[in-house]
């Protein structure tokens, strides 16, 4: 079992629409969860972070967390063609240093 | 804003020599960490550095690598003897006062082996 899992896609959402995309993780330790954007040739870069459960919202982002689910998501509502990129899943346990990613979610915003 | 500065951007070496990574993390941050990412595949842990050690690191940072952090700004990372599989980009990162809070990452240093 992959520790962070999410669907690689490809996950084609019309422009304006909710873009949704999930990840589970296997190790109940996690305590928190990350959520990068990453351009082809880029480096991943920080949008949203949830350490509790229920919803935090940022902007056009909400993130997602249900922890005896062992689950996690990023909805992107009205999406722009410059949403399209790849969003990494990432999760950490508490008070360790490093981040497990999952394989990511290429994601295509239709005009 | 501050942000994680890394050098050099790309890095082609002959397999078998030594190369070193460049990075500048942001400046009130207390943890340092590498990761690569082979082409086409997923994020990987490296290495984290807090208080001037090694904190933890992963399967893949065997012998062959280190990480220094020679004065009150670079955090580097030397691989001795590069092997063809070494070809990645490699992501210095750094956060603040706790090692499971927000991680920001450089820009990336394409290493090609040949």
């Amino acid at each position: 079992q992959k520790e962070v899992e999410q669907n690689s896609g490809p996950l084609s959402v019309p422009e304006g629409a909710i873009a949704s995309l999930n990840c589970t993780y296997s190790d109940r330790g996690s305590q928190s969860f990350f959520w990068y954007r990453q351009y082809s040739g880029k480096s991943p870069e920080l949008i949203m972070f949830i350490y509790s459960n229920g919803d935090k919202e940022d902007g056009r982002f909400t993130a997602q967390l249900n922890k005896a689910s062992q689950y996690v998501s990023l909805l992107i509502r009205d999406s722009q063609p410059s949403d399209s990129a790849t969003y990494l899943c990432a999760v950490s346990k508490q008070g360790a240093q490093k981040l497990v990613f999952g394989q990511g979610t290429r994601l295509t915003i239709n005009p | 804003e501050p942000e994680v500065t890394q050098t050099p951007s790309h890095q082609v070496t002959q397999m078998g020599q030594e190369v070193i990574l460049r990075c500048v993390p942001i400046s009130n941050h207390l943890y340092f960490y590498w990761y690569r990412q082979i082409l086409g595949q997923k994020v990987e842990f490296l290495v984290s550095f807090y208080n001037n050690e090694i904190s933890e690191k992963s399967e893949i940072f065997d012998d062959q690598f280190s990480v220094e952090r020679p004065d009150g700004s670079n955090f580097t990372l030397k691989i001795r003897s590069t092997k063809l599989e070494d070809s990645a980009m490699y992501f210095c990162a750094s956060s603040g006062d706790r090692g499971d809070t927000e991680a920001f990452f450089g820009q990336g240093t394409r290493l090609t082996v040949v």
